[in-house]
């Protein structure tokens, strides 16, 4: 079965910190991945992908992601969080056979504190 | 490009009547999604079509839905007749080139349904 897995409902950091959103993954073949982002009242917007080539990915606002294939992953990280970055994270995975549809994680929200 | 536009942004209905949202893809994406958004299930594709033709309607819940894209810039999704359950939020989505490219999601139309 293809599947995203977000396992934490929340995310908790202090602005300034480092923040991780972690996501992992079930697909077959070679997974095509996806972070969006969702704030209060509007549609996602995409932050980045992980189609090919180099681990880290580097997307929009500060946001990278870091492909890890023995483990599964894809996690979403900021070196310095803030407090507008709070909002909901989508981590989406690419069906391994029908290559348009996407299936995405239950998301996880992020809070970030002054 | 204005992005995707869907209307309304909120409708209210009664149990058996009959709703129809709708949706102004990206102009020159080929790809167009619609997704819904509940708390118990999360974000499920719906249906999709490439080049106007619906192409997987697998996720479509029952008979009483059903999707139309008469033309490149306009796509309809109707529930006829509603009910309770079908209360949540639907997303339409366009790409340029499906699974390759990251999509572009509308606000949402709230659905409730009395």
């Amino acid at each position: 079965a293809q599947s995203v897995a977000q396992p934490e409902d929340q995310v908790n950091v202090a602005e300034g910190n480092p923040l991780t959103v972690k996501c992992t993954y079930s697909v077959s073949g070679n997974p095509y991945l996806f972070w969006y982002v969702q704030y209060p009242n509007r549609g996602l917007q995409f932050l980045l992908k992980y189609i090919t080539g180099d681990n880290l990915v580097k997307g929009s606002y500060g946001f990278e992601a870091e492909f890890n294939k023995s483990q599964t992953s894809f996690h979403l990280k900021k070196p310095s969080a803030l407090v507008s970055d709070s909002a909901l994270y989508f981590c989406a995975v690419r069906d391994g056979y029908n290559f348009n549809k996407f299936y995405f994680g239950s998301g996880t929200k992020l809070n970030v504190k002054p | 490009d204005a992005g995707v536009i869907q209307s309304p942004r909120h409708e209210v209905t009664e149990m058996g009547q009959e709703v129809t949202l709708r949706c102004k893809p990206i102009s020159g994406h080929d790809y167009l999604f619609w997704y819904r958004q509940t708390m118990m299930r999360g974000l499920e594709l719906l249906i999709y079509f490439n080049n106007n033709v619906p192409i997987d309607d697998s996720g479509m819940p029952e008979d009483r839905f059903s999707a139309k894209m008469p033309n490149a810039s306009f796509s309809t999704l109707k529930i006829q007749p509603s009910e309770p359950r079908d209360s949540a939020v639907y997303f339409c989505a366009s790409s340029l080139q499906g699974g390759h490219t990251e999509a572009f999601f509308g606000q949402g139309t709230r659905l409730t349904v009395v």
